[in-house]
């Protein structure tokens, strides 16, 4: 049974250019959570999608966008990058909203 | 909003020592979660508690809730190497006894690095 899968696992980017990441939930998971993780620090809270819609968000600028497919899997994408995006950026899955999380590998996000 | 304040920030212990890591909250902890981070890889989940008192096991680690619901620890027993990473801890930003459901956005701690040295 193969977990949360993210890709691709590493991205560099040139400030202003935009990005697309991509999440797989887990087997029988319809709930797709994005955080970001900055070094040293603990994950934030970016959004949360269920039934493709977005349920809760985060502190986060419109810069950062995201989207669910009838498959359950997820796209997060950063438009006008800045240095300040750069982060490991994970994705959790869980069976609904009122379940714990399970969390992909993550996308180490560079901006130069 | 919900802080969560991990100590100590750091920590290195002799294999087959025990250790304790605390996480505490300004707010009443509706559900609290404890993961472990390998250095720049995603969180494995250990435990979810989510009562006053509630007390939960796995293997050689132990998760607390207190009473109050505004503190937990993650203890250790026995230490080894594979023990090793980054724990943090995490709560939902739903309070109150909403019936036992967790709406899944979470607040981490800044988490705590743990050595175990052979």
């Amino acid at each position: 049974d193969a977990g949360v899968t993210q890709s691709p696992t590493h991205l560099i980017k040139t400030r202003g250019q935009q990005v697309t990441l991509r999440c797989s939930p887990k087997s029988g998971h319809d709930t797709v959570s994005w955080y970001q993780q900055a070094l040293g620090q603990g994950p934030q809270f970016i959004f949360q999608y269920y039934e493709e819609e977005e349920r809760q968000r985060g502190n986060f600028p419109d810069r950062f966008s995201g989207h669910q497919f009838p498959n359950y899997s997820s796209e997060l994408n950063v438009n006008a990058l800045l240095l300040g995006d750069s982060a490991l950026y994970l994705c959790a899955s869980s069976p609904g909203l009122a379940f714990e999380q399970y969390f992909g590998p993550g996308t180490r996000l560079t901006v130069t | 909003s919900q802080e969560l304040e991990q100590s100590p920030q750091s920590l290195i212990v002799q294999e087959g020592k025990n250790l304790t890591i605390n996480c505490t909250s300004s707010k009443t902890l509706y559900g609290l979660y404890w993961y472990k981070q390998k250095y720049g890889e995603g969180l494995i989940f250990l435990m979810m508690l989510q009562k006053g008192g509630e007390e939960k096991s796995h293997e050689k680690i132990t998760a607390k809730l207190d009473e109050k619901k505004q503190q937990s620890s993650l203890h250790i027993t026995a230490s080894q190497p594979s023990h090793a990473g980054i724990y943090l801890c995490g709560a939902d930003a739903v309070f109150g006894d909403a019936g036992g459901t967790s709406y899944g956005k979470l607040t981490f701690g800044q988490g705590t690095i743990l050595t175990v040295h052979p």
